[in-house]
C-alpha cells in the first residue's frame, strides 16, 4: 500500500541465524504492529509501538525483538531464527489507537522461510 | 475485546448483492465493529467499521443490529476481485486495542 513498505519481500535464512525486517511509513502515523500470517492460524500479534521508542508484547511475541528509533521506521529482529519462525510477516500503521477513517494500512508483507 | 462468530465460508454470485453475517453478542457498549478482507498473498485491507448506525462507503455497507449483537457487511455488487477472506472484528477505541483477526470468512464470487 501506498505510505507503508516492507523489505525484503522474501527472504531465506538458516536456522540459528539473526534476521531483521524492516517496516517503513511515510505517513508520520503514530502506531505500528507486526503481525505474523500462518495456516490455521491467521493474523497474529507480535509486537506493537505507539511512539518512539515505545513498544510492547503482543500476543506471540516470544523469539522476536522490535525497536522503533524513528517514526517511520519499525524493525523486527528474530534474533536466532527457528524453522517455527518461517511466516508471513505483515507490518500494520494507524494514526491513533482507534484507527483513523481508514483504519489500519497495512504493508504487503515478507514471507519469511527458515531452513 | 467481545469475540465474534462468522462463517468459516460462503459462496456469491457475482452481480449479485454478497450479505456477509457476523454476529458479537458480547459486544459492549465502546466497541466498534470493524471489517476487513484480505485477498491471496496481499495484506488486510480496511473495508468499513461502526458502532450503531448503519454505515455506507464506496466499498460496502455495514448493517448493525438494533441490540448490536450482530451485523452484516453488504457488497452490492459483487465480483470476482471480492473473492478473500473477510475479517470482522470487535474493539474498543479506547484503552489497548490492538485489532486481534480471527480465522475470518473466505467468501467466493462465482462466474
Amino acid at each position: 500500500d501506498a505510505g507503508i513498505t516492507q523489505s525484503p519481500r522474501h527472504k531465506v535464512t538458516e536456522t540459528g541465524t539473526p534476521v531483521t525486517l524492516r517496516c517503513h511509513q511515510t505517513e508520520n502515523h503514530r502506531y505500528m504492529y507486526w503481525y505474523r500470517q500462518d495456516p490455521g492460524h491467521g493474523l497474529r500479534l507480535i509486537h506493537y509501538s505507539y511512539g518512539v521508542k515505545d513498544t510492547d508484547k503482543g500476543e506471540v511475541s516470544d523469539g522476536y525483538s522490535v525497536s522503533r528509533s524513528k517514526t517511520e521506521d519499525f524493525l523486527l529482529t528474530l534474533e536466532s531464527a527457528t524453522s517455527s519462525q518461517t511466516s508471513v510477516y505483515f507490518c500494520a500503521i494507524s494514526d491513533r489507537q482507534g484507527g483513523d477513517n481508514y483504519g489500519y494500512t497495512f504493508g504487503s508483507g515478507t514471507r519469511l522461510t527458515v531452513v | 475485546d467481545a469475540k465474534t462468530t462468522q462463517p468459516t465460508s460462503m459462496d456469491c454470485a457475482e452481480g449479485r448483492a454478497a450479505n456477509l453475517p457476523c454476529n458479537h453478542s458480547t459486544i459492549s457498549g465502546n466497541e466498534y465493529v470493524y471489517w476487513y478482507r484480505q485477498i491471496h498473498s496481499q495484506g488486510p485491507q480496511y473495508i468499513i467499521h461502526g458502532l450503531k448506525n448503519n454505515e455506507t462507503n464506496e466499498m460496502a455497507s455495514l448493517i448493525i443490529t438494533e441490540d448490536r449483537k450482530s451485523s452484516t457487511l453488504i457488497l452490492p455488487h459483487a465480483t470476482l476481485r471480492d473473492t478473500a477472506v473477510y475479517y470482522c472484528i470487535v474493539r474498543s477505541s479506547y484503552g489497548n486495542n490492538r485489532l486481534a483477526f480471527g480465522k475470518g470468512n473466505q467468501v467466493v464470487v462465482i462466474p
